[in-house]
């Protein structure tokens, strides 16, 4: 199966209202997990990180909660606003492939927030 | 320079030719990702250094395609006998050690006729 599973793969929201995008991962040894926006032609950005060793961390409208034991991390967006409008790509960084430092992205998920 | 600098941006060859893509990371960062884009999918492995060694090389496809970084800091990505399939943008990416944020470069669009 896929190492980094992210849902929904699509979702509109009102202006204003909060948006949640879910990632499960299979390997018990990640310790990093970072989130990237990326909108329409450009490069992926990072907008929030965590690490193994914390449950929740917050920078403004964004908040990032995980959960080790059910191996899933969740992005939060509060009062969301039009300019949120991307792609939103999880990341994990196991020890796939061997080797600890790699970064394995979810599918994305196509965030658009209607005025 | 102050980000990853990729070239070409774009290049159009014809399916049987050979291309090469290439990164210059952020001064200073020992690790460089190389990832596959499709249209509306996320970024896909390929391969990671650690300085001039791969540390990771399972997500290249095939032997069609190979990737050095002779003295830990520019990259070449070398595709040969390319495939219409191999039209993506390849995402080259570096960061500091192997934690911390990653820092992508724009990207390099491959067309394959």
């Amino acid at each position: 199966g896929e190492n980094v599973e992210q849902h929904p793969s699509t979702l509109s929201v009102q202006e204003g209202d909060s948006a949640v995008i879910k990632c499960t991962y299979s390997d018990s040894a990640s310790n990093y997990f970072p989130w990237y926006k990326q909108e329409l032609g450009k490069r992926p950005q990072l907008i929030i990180d965590i690490r193994s060793n914390v449950g929740e961390k917050k920078d403004q409208r964004i908040a990032v909660t995980l959960n080790k034991t059910a191996k899933h991390f969740s992005l939060h967006i509060t009062e969301t606003q039009p300019e949120d409008s991307a792609v939103y790509f999880c990341a994990d960084e196991g020890n796939y492939g061997g080797s600890q430092g790699n970064l394995i992205f979810g599918k994305g998920t196509k965030l658009s927030v209607k005025p | 320079g102050a980000g990853v600098s990729q070239t070409p941006s774009n290049k159009v060859t014809e399916k049987g030719k050979y291309v090469e893509l290439r990164c210059d990371p952020i001064s200073g960062h020992t690790a460089l990702y190389w990832y596959r884009q499709s249209l509306g999918q996320g970024p896909e492995f390929l391969i990671y250094f650690q300085g001039t060694g791969a540390a990771d090389d399972s997500g290249l496809p095939n032997d069609r395609f190979f990737a050095v970084r002779p003295e830990g800091s520019v990259s070449t990505l070398k595709i040969q006998r390319t495939e219409r399939g191999d039209s993506a943008v390849y995402l080259c990416a570096s960061r500091q050690f192997n934690t911390g944020e990653l820092f992508f470069g724009e990207g390099s669009r491959l067309t394959v006729l």
